[in-house]
């Protein structure tokens, strides 16, 4: 079946540090892959997205690169703010499956001013 | 953006009882809506998915007796955990589709943290 896997939490980073948190994916199709991100005591809010291989999703200075060959979609952030501070959920959909979702586990990331 | 709120954002209720929470789209129409399962440091698993005006679709291993979901308006979706017991202690989400917008789109609610005594 269709699975997500992140790289285990908590991440903690000073600010203005790299960030990197790595999801890897399994899908019996072709998936659309999702970065979705919950801040505290608020709904998880779609960060970026990418719908086929090798497109870039961007938004709030975070990128992800679809890489087909490496069933990856690392979210990545040159310089993270306190207010990046929030649970970061990788996700995917195959269009067979409708708008159902896959999530992976999330992860933690508390970013220190 | 579009909001999805719903309530209780908490409750604590007695094993053996009834609990309902409430799935709302504020500021759109939804044909169809998503309720989730968090379990602590562990993904959203999807339990349902709520169509309005017709029953429900449930994964497999959920119980529908156990987890009753109403969709009666294009707002609104209800998830009622029956005879509740602690097992069933966890964080629910719901999420709405716009049927306005393309398959992708989906709003998420804050969750609801139901504790079983």
């Amino acid at each position: 079946g269709d699975s997500v896997t992140q790289m285990e939490g908590p991440v903690t980073l000073s600010e203005e540090a790299f960030l990197t948190i790595n999801c890897t994916y399994t899908a019996t199709g072709y998936p659309s892959l999702f970065w979705y991100v919950q801040y505290p005591g608020e709904g998880l809010q779609l960060l970026l997205k990418a719908t086929k291989a090798d497109d870039k999703g961007s938004n709030k200075g975070f990128e992800a690169t679809y890489r087909k060959e490496t069933t990856s979609f690392h979210l990545e952030k040159g310089s993270v703010q306190v207010s990046d501070s929030a649970v970061y959920f990788c996700a995917l959909r195959v269009r067979t499956s409708g708008s159902r979702l896959t999530f992976g586990e999330g992860t933690q990331l508390t970013v220190n001013p | 953006g579009a909001v999805v709120s719903q309530h209780p954002s908490w409750v604590i209720c007695k094993s053996g009882t009834s609990v309902k929470i409430e799935c709302r789209s504020l500021d759109f129409q939804a044909t169809t809506m998503f309720w989730y399962r968090q379990f602590p440091k562990q993904s959203l698993m999807l339990m349902a998915t709520s169509n309005e005006g017709s029953k429900a679709t449930y994964e497999q291993g959920v119980e529908k007796d156990k987890f009753l979901i109403n969709h009666a308006s294009l707002t609104l979706s209800t998830l009622t955990v029956t005879s509740a017991h602690p097992e069933d202690s966890s964080f629910y989400i719901c999420s709405a589709r716009d049927s306005g917008q393309s398959t992708d789109t989906q709003y998420f609610g804050p969750g609801t943290r139901l504790t079983v005594l």
